[in-house]
C-alpha cells in the first residue's frame, strides 16, 4: 500500500531560526513530490513540485530535497517567520498514466514559531 | 490567479438533514476535487469530477453524493448527514488530469453534524 510518513508530527521553533521537516514515501512508481503549506483555517497551497530527476528546489526561504534511491524527501526553512507557522502536507504522486487517486497525502507537519 | 471559493466557511448541521456543500473555480479548470480533512488521518479523496457531468469516486465515497452540471462548480451533497461527516472540506480544481499538475485549493468548510 502506498504510503506518505511525515515527521515530526509537530515542530515548536523560534522565530529566526531554521527547520527540517522530513517524509518518507513508499508509492510506487514514483512521478513527483510536492509540498505544500496549509494556514490555519485555509486550503493549502503549493510550495515546490520535484520529479524524479530533480533533487533540489526553492522557493524563497523553503528549499525541499529529494532522494529518490532512499525514498525521502526534507523541506528545509531558513530564518523562520512568524507567518510560517502552519501545516506543512508532503504530496506523492505515483500514478504515472495520471488521476487523481494517484496521490497520496501525508498527514502533515503543524509547525509553530515562536517570538 | 486561480480562484477556488467554497460557499460557506463554517455549518452547522443536525443529523439526517441533506447538506449541500458548493465549490466554484474561475480558471476554466477541467478537473475538480472534493477532499475531507481529518485530525491525525490528513486529506482523503472523496470524489473528483474531470468533465462536466462526469465524476469518479475516491477514497472514502460512502455517504457523498456529487454534482457537475457547469464547468465552474463541483458540489458535494450529503444525503443525510451523520455525525461521523463532521470534518474539515476541502475542494480543489486543476487544469488537467496529470502527474505535474498542481491543485489549487478552496478556504475549505468546516462542518459540524450534531
Amino acid at each position: 500500500k502506498n504510503q506518505v510518513e511525515q515527521s515530526p508530527q509537530s515542530l515548536i521553533i523560534l522565530e529566526g531560526k531554521n527547520c527540517t521537516l522530513q517524509c518518507n514515501y513508499t508509492v510506487s512508481p514514483f512521478s513527483n513530490l510536492r509540498w505544500y503549506k496549509q494556514d490555519t483555517g485555509r486550503g493549502p497551497v503549493s510550495l515546490t513540485i520535484m520529479t524524479f530527476s530533480e533533487n533540489t528546489k526553492s522557493n524563497g526561504r523553503y528549499t525541499a530535497t529529494l532522494d529518490a534511491d532512499t525514498k525521502q524527501s526534507s523541506l528545509h526553512i531558513t530564518a523562520s517567520q512568524l507567518s510560517d507557522s502552519a501545516s506543512y502536507i508532503c504530496v506523492v504522486s505515483g500514478n504515472s498514466g495520471g488521476g487523481a487517486d494517484g496521490l497520496t497525502f501525508g498527514k502533515g507537519t503543524h509547525l509553530i514559531i515562536q517570538p | 490567479d486561480v480562484k477556488v471559493t467554497q460557499s460557506s466557511r463554517y455549518l452547522v448541521k443536525r443529523t439526517g438533514e441533506k447538506v449541500f456543500l458548493e465549490c466554484v473555480q474561475d480558471m476554466d479548470h477541467e478537473n475538480m476535487f472534493w477532499y475531507r480533512q481529518d485530525p491525525g488521518l490528513g486529506l482523503r479523496l472523496i470524489y473528483f469530477s474531470y468533465d462536466v457531468k462526469m465524476k469518479e469516486k475516491g477514497d472514502i465515497p460512502e455517504g457523498y453524493s456529487v454534482s457537475r452540471e457547469k464547468k465552474e462548480r463541483f458540489s458535494l451533497i450529503l444525503e443525510s448527514a451523520s455525525t461521523n461527516q463532521t470534518s474539515m472540506y476541502l475542494c480543489a480544481s486543476s487544469l488537467y488530469l496529470g502527474d505535474q499538475e498542481t491543485q489549487y485549493f478552496g478556504p475549505g468548510t468546516r462542518l459540524l453534524v450534531l
